[in-house]
């Protein structure tokens, strides 16, 4: 069974472009979340999908960012227009079951910005 | 809200010696309680979980933790090191202050080193 995949694995832009972010979940999994890492901090949250449904998304950072998860399968994550503080590395993950009941989110390996 | 402190950015062990990470969380509610590892240019992945059910939680890999709830602790141990070990520890949280969230709260991180 193939795992959380995220494309791409690495994204170099400039400040000021734009980057669309990709994930790709377990089949199946109807829950999707995005998180991030910037550099020397902790993980933190950005939001949870149920299907096409935004269910939380009290961790985006501002309105510079754009999920979506059309179809309520693959999901994107846009930043437009890209800032320095952006870079980091965004993490997707999905679950059957969400964690606060037990279930087990699945990471993908991340995807690494740089914003310069 | 919930927050979770790993004491320890980076541990140091040899090889065959015992690991101890420290974890201290703080939950309003009766938490769920994970630990997550990360290889380098790996995804996430779970070791083990709490979910209010036994105190003394067996992960993958010869993991184990144990949630005390008087000391607000749920450090990892594992009783000999093998150097496939060496890897980032996350400590996590999830949120329980809306029942259907699927937020995690990510500790700092802790880098475990392991000597020959």
């Amino acid at each position: 069974e193939a795992g959380v995949t995220q494309f791409p694995s690495h994204s170099v832009i400039e400040k000021g472009q734009t980057v669309t972010l990709r994930c790709d979940p377990i089949s199946g999994h109807d829950n999707l979340y995005w998180y991030r890492r910037v550099m020397g901090k902790e993980i933190k949250f950005l939001l949870h999908f149920v299907k096409e449904s935004k269910q939380d998304e009290s961790g985006m950072p501002n309105n510079r960012f754009l999920a979506e998860r059309t179809g309520g399968t693959y999901s994107t994550l846009k930043v437009q227009p890209a800032e320095l503080e952006d870079s980091g590395v965004y993490f997707c993950a999905s679950s059957q079951v969400i964690p606060s009941r037990g279930g087990e989110l699945f990471f993908g390996e991340g995807s690494r910005l740089t914003v310069l | 809200a919930q927050s979770v402190t790993q004491l320890d950015s980076h541990v140091s062990v040899s090889e065959g010696t015992p690991v101890l990470l420290r974890c201290n969380y703080s939950s309003s509610y009766s938490p769920s309680l994970f630990w997550y590892v990360q290889h380098p240019n790996k995804g996430l992945q779970l070791l083990l979980k709490y979910t209010s059910a036994a105190t003394l939680v067996k992960g993958i890999n010869g993991f184990e933790a144990e949630f005390k709830k008087s000391e607000t602790s749920f450090h990892l141990t594992k009783p000999s090191a093998h150097m496939s070990d060496a890897a980032e520890y996350f400590c996590v949280v999830s949120d329980h202050g809306s029942s259907n969230t699927g937020k995690l709260i990510f500790g700092q991180g802790t880098t475990l080193q392991v000597k020959p």
